[in-house]
């Protein structure tokens, strides 16, 4: 039972160029985030879905794309990469709808943009 | 707006001695108050869930406390190990997907 695994674990882009950030969890969850991270700042949310089928916007959506491809997987895209989006990004799962239920993350995307 | 603070941002300890985190928030509607630990390099470790005023819940060296604006995260005899960023984060009221963090204590425990 991996729990939520992402990749890369680091990649450096240069400015204007796309990737695409790898989650997937083996818990059957339904719900799957995708955070950034950085100093002194809380994780923020970019974009969420709720369940397989569905995304919606975070906090700071702007310049990112996500796809649920089935409902293990939830995928972050770059179309353009830029400076601003250096930061550690975390993908999380949650399953079920219960107030009492948390969110398990995964190890963490180290993205740098020059 | 929902916010999430915490302090100290920084906070170095003892081995043994026994000290306090806070976690301040407001929020249109509680639905779920959430602490986690986080190592270097690593994702957030999930702790406690606390949902209602009064409520606590322990685990080994650690008890997590729920007023109407506030949480504490009190740590009883630390040691080394104990050693992490602790974040405190908030799930508010409307689409129930928001969850609001702080940005969270880092605790260093010296032997």
């Amino acid at each position: 039972n991996a729990g939520v695994t992402q990749t890369p674990k680091f990649q450096v882009l240069k400015t204007g160029q796309s990737m695409t950030l790898q989650c997937a969890q083996d818990m059957n969850h339904n719900s799957m985030y995708w955070y950034r991270q950085d100093p002194g700042m809380g994780l923020r949310l970019i974009y969420y879905s709720a369940s397989e089928g569905t995304t919606d916007k975070g906090e700071v959506p702007n310049g990112y794309n996500v796809s649920r491809l089935n409902k293990r997987e939830f995928s972050l895209r770059l179309e353009s990469a830029a400076p601003s989006q250096t930061s550690v990004y975390f993908c999380a799962s949650r399953g079920g709808f219960s107030s009492y239920n948390e969110q398990f993350f995964g190890p963490g995307t180290r993205l740098t943009v020059l | 707006e929902d916010q999430v603070t915490q302090s100290p941002e920084a906070l170095r300890l003892q081995e043994g001695e026994s000290s306090s985190l806070n976690c301040s928030y407001t929020v249109s509607g509680l639905r779920g108050l959430f602490w986690y630990r986080q190592d270097p390099g690593k994702g957030p470790e999930f702790l406690f869930t606390l949902y209602s005023a009064g409520e606590e819940k322990e685990k080994e060296r650690l008890k997590a406390t729920l007023t109407k604006k506030e949480s504490f995260l009190h740590i009883t005899a630390p040691k080394p190990e104990d050693s992490a960023t602790y974040l405190c984060a908030v799930q508010a009221g409307g689409y129930g997907q928001n969850f609001v963090f702080g940005p969270g204590t880092r605790l260093s425990v010296l032997p």
